[in-house]
């Protein structure tokens, strides 16, 4: 168990549909990233928030967008969804800047775009 | 684009050593090297990192060449279970910007 809890693990919808993935980091860490993994596209990063402030963007679509609370929990919205946005979303935490400590996977949501 | 370049498979009897090599030739002097495997489609599973020494730690041994242009990964007595594709990634710690970078990997098959 890594600590970082990911919700829903399965999510099903249909094209033109928003979604709400929840993503609570490991005790203490501040440094929440968003990942995608895709069949054709491996693990790509999408997003790096940090105590509440966005730091760094990778490959996020304009329809894809998301926040991290005061509380630390971050959440990826994804909207008008699309057949190829299809994939295993994975959320990582880590200590913050200024350290080597790793970042902690959870076990991902799994979107199904029917 | 990965900075590390690894075997797409490898092959490991249960019960021997398995050794996952990664190159990583255009390494700076403040990047780190860390590990990470990922089994099936659960999420990324750290293992170890370092920056020079060798390391150890209850899943898995680091050796990186002095050269720090090569590194190897040892599973001292592999199980089925290890059976996962590894990653090799490099990073630079302390810029809170960076992510990790996921290459192709060595998917690694512990046979019975």
């Amino acid at each position: 168990d890594s600590g970082v809890t990911q919700t829903p693990k399965h999510l099903i919808t249909a094209t033109g549909q928003r979604v709400t993935l929840r993503c609570s980091p490991r005790s203490g860490d501040l440094s929440v990233y968003w990942y995608q993994q895709s069949l054709d596209q491996g693990l790509q990063f999408l997003i790096h928030y940090y105590n509440g402030e966005e730091r760094a963007k990778g490959n996020i679509l304009e329809r894809f967008s998301a926040q991290q609370f005061p509380d630390l929990h971050s959440e990826l919205n994804l909207s008008s969804l699309e057949l190829g946005d299809s994939a295993l979303y994975f959320c990582a935490s880590s200590a913050g800047q200024g350290t080597s400590q790793p970042q902690h996977f959870g076990d991902g949501t799994r979107l199904s775009i029917l | 684009d990965a900075k590390t370049t690894q075997p797409p498979s490898m092959d490991c009897a249960e019960g021997r050593a398995a050794n996952l090599p990664c190159n990583h030739s255009t390494i700076s002097g403040n990047e780190y090297v860390y590990w990470y495997r990922q089994i099936h489609s659960q999420g990324p599973q750290y293992i170890i990192h370092g920056l020079k020494n060798n390391e150890t730690n209850e899943m898995a041994s680091l050796i990186i060449t002095e050269d720090r242009k090569s590194s190897t990964l040892i599973l001292p007595h592999a199980t089925l279970r290890d059976t996962a594709v590894y990653y090799c990634i490099v990073r630079v710690p302390f810029s809170g910007n960076t992510p990790l970078v996921f290459g192709k990997g060595t998917r690694l098959s512990v046979i019975a």
